[in-house]
Parts: structure tokens; sequence; C-alpha cells
């Protein structure tokens, strides 16, 4: 089975700073990468598909790159509604898989 | 747009069976192009896919390792809906279960609301 490790597991963060999430895969999975959001009583949200492709209706200030086994989640300029636990996730083979989580909090 | 109704109880006794149920809306259940999934939450297992139910010509599933001797999940066309059961369930399977409609390169963009079950005599 393939396991997803993400870094850090929490940070904390201003408003308008640049943050970086790392999603690293036990093997190599392509581009078989996508990106949740989850804020407090609320399912997950997809952010990013396919590693690095934005869904529609998420704002710009997210992008995702890698590929292979290196995954990461960029904010480029955090908003007040950001702060929230993010996910990454495997779709290259079943059993799907999920990393643990990042909480990012408010410094 | 495809909304996901769940239903079932919120408690059920250790050894008994866990039974909840996903009504599909803006979608089909048969359609060629979508699974539909139960992945549960927990403090201490985070979230952890269960496995799924898709039409391709025929019917398929895919189950985790970690259930699979106790999950069965079934489409019921007649419904538009799909269901979980899980067998002689134990505290640890206590989490928030959620049915997911997977579209292409299996992302999981419509959710439903969850159901919290709690597994208690």
């Amino acid at each position: 089975d393939i396991q997803m490790t993400q870094s850090p597991s929490s940070l904390s963060a201003s408003v308008g700073d640049r943050v970086t999430i790392t999603c690293r895969a036990s093997q190599s999975i392509s581009s078989y990468v996508n990106w949740y959001q989850q804020k407090p009583g609320k399912a997950p949200n997809l952010l990013i598909y396919a590693a690095s492709s934005l869904q529609s209706g998420v704002p710009s200030r997210f992008s995702g790159s890698g590929s292979g086994t290196d995954f990461t989640l960029t904010i480029s300029s955090l908003q007040p509604e950001d702060f929230a636990t993010y996910y990454c996730q495997q779709s290259y083979t079943t059993p799907i898989a999920f990393g643990q989580g990042t909480r990012l909090e408010i410094k | 747009q495809v909304q996901l109704q769940q239903s079932g109880p919120g408690l059920v006794k250790p050894s008994q069976t866990l039974s909840l149920t996903c009504a599909i809306s803006g979608d089909s259940v048969s359609s060629n192009s979508a699974a539909w999934n139960w992945i549960r939450q927990s403090p201490s297992r985070g979230l952890e896919w269960l496995g799924r139910t898709y039409y391709r010509s025929k019917w398929y599933n895919d189950y985790a390792v970690s259930v699979k001797s106790r999950i069965t999940i079934n489409p019921d066309t007649s419904k538009n809906q799909f269901s979980l059961q899980l067998k002689s369930v134990t505290p640890e399977d206590t989490a928030l279960y959620y049915c997911v409609r997977e579209g292409t390169i299996s992302t999981f963009g419509y959710w439903g609301r969850g159901t919290l079950v709690t597994v208690s005599s």
C-alpha cells in the first residue's frame, strides 16, 4: 500500500505569509495527488487535483507542484479564511490514502 | 449540482452491524464516470478510505484491507443511493462517516455532511 506523509503536522503563520506544505509518497505516483482543505465541522473541500490543477472556484493564491514522490501545496499570501487543516491524497491506486493532515494556525 | 444525503443511526452496539445509506441527487449511482465511496474520519486514524462501488458495464467494488472481511457497499439503482454495512463493530469503529462521490482521476469533489457513529453499549 502507498503511504502519504505530510509535513509539518502543524504550522503557525500570519495573514499575508507565504506557506508551503509538503507531502511525500512511499513510492512513485506520477502526478496522482489531490489536496483538500477542511474547516471545523465541515467535510474536506477539493483544492488541487493532479498535483497542480486548480479546482474551479478555488482562489489562485493556492497552487500545487511536484511529481513522483514529492509534492507541495503553496498558499502565496495567507488570508484569514485559509486557517484550516490541509490533506493530501494519492489517487494513483487503491487503497486510496490520505496524508495525516497539516493544521494551519494563526500566529 | 450533486448532493449526497446521508442517513442511519448514530449509535451502534459492539459486535453489531453499522448501516448507513447515502441518497444521490444530481447524478446517478449507475454513472459510468463516477464512483461512490465511504470515507471515515477519527482523531486516531485521520481520514480513512473504506471502499467504493462503481458501474462500468457491470458493478465493481474495492475495499480497504483493514475492513475487507467486514464491509459491504451496495448500490441501489431503484432509489439512486448506495449503502455501507460494517459488521462486528468495535469502539475503534467510532468515527465520522462520509459518503463521497469520486470523479475523474479519483478526485473527491462531493461529500455528504457526515454521520457521527459511536460504537458503545
